[in-house]
């Protein structure tokens, strides 16, 4: 069965350092998101991606986030100077329409 | 109000028992929704969709009431591989919106 991956699984970095975050989609899908949890609370939504353009983005995805699909099948998050408050785990989805939403296994992401 | 209310739990039942969770939204213009199931520290994986005549998939029946914005999920003969958090998740334009969750244990 096709899966969503995600690298790495873990990333620890420093305040301030910029990180990407890497996601391969299920290869027929179209729509693709980000998605962040922080320990303990509801998974929220970041970002969607459709033909190489964000299509909706949430108040948590500023200037700091950005995404890009470099290629053919990667998907990428980029923080650019991260702060201790990004620490979360991150989850990319796909999907073939924008109905259901297959996710990842995540990025944990340490910001010490 | 939040957007996705979920009653928390735990709820703790033995094997065997049947268990309802449910699920009230905000948003009446809301267009989809789900029932996800996340173990701890892993990714949300859907567990079905919800339609509107209501629908089964082995022991999972969901519900949706959208006059009362109101979404449930049944569990029959539940095992203890049921134990996780389930999330109640509704969407809005490309994004998903979570509930925090209902956490389910099952024991033996």
């Amino acid at each position: 069965e096709p899966e969503v991956t995600q690298t790495p699984s873990h990333q620890v970095t420093q305040m301030g350092q910029e990180v990407i975050l890497r996601c391969v989609p299920i290869s027929n899908h179209l729509y693709f998101y980000w998605y962040r949890q922080i320990l303990g609370q509801k998974v929220e939504f970041l970002v969607s991606f459709y033909n190489n353009e964000i299509s909706e983005k949430s108040e948590i995805f500023d200037d700091q986030f950005s995404v890009e699909r470099p290629d053919g099948s990667n998907f990428t998050l980029k923080i650019r100077s991260t702060k201790l408050e990004d620490s979360a785990m991150y989850f990319c989805a796909s999907s073939v329409l924008t109905y259901e939403q297959y996710f990842g296994p995540g990025t944990r992401l340490t910001v010490t | 109000r939040k957007e996705v209310e979920q009653d928390p739990g735990p709820f703790n039942v033995p094997e065997g028992a049947t268990v309802a969770f449910n699920c009230t939204y905000s948003n009446s213009a809301s267009q989809s929704f789900f029932w996800y199931r996340q173990d701890c520290r892993k990714e949300p994986k859907l567990l079905m969709s919800v339609y509107s005549s209501g629908n089964e998939d082995g022991r999972f029946t969901a519900q949706l009431n959208r006059a009362s914005q109101y979404i449930s999920l049944l569990i029959r003969d539940s095992k203890l591989s049921d134990s996780a958090t389930y999330l109640c998740v509704v969407k809005g334009g490309n994004k998903l919106v979570f509930g925090a969750g209902t956490i389910l244990r099952v024991k033996s």
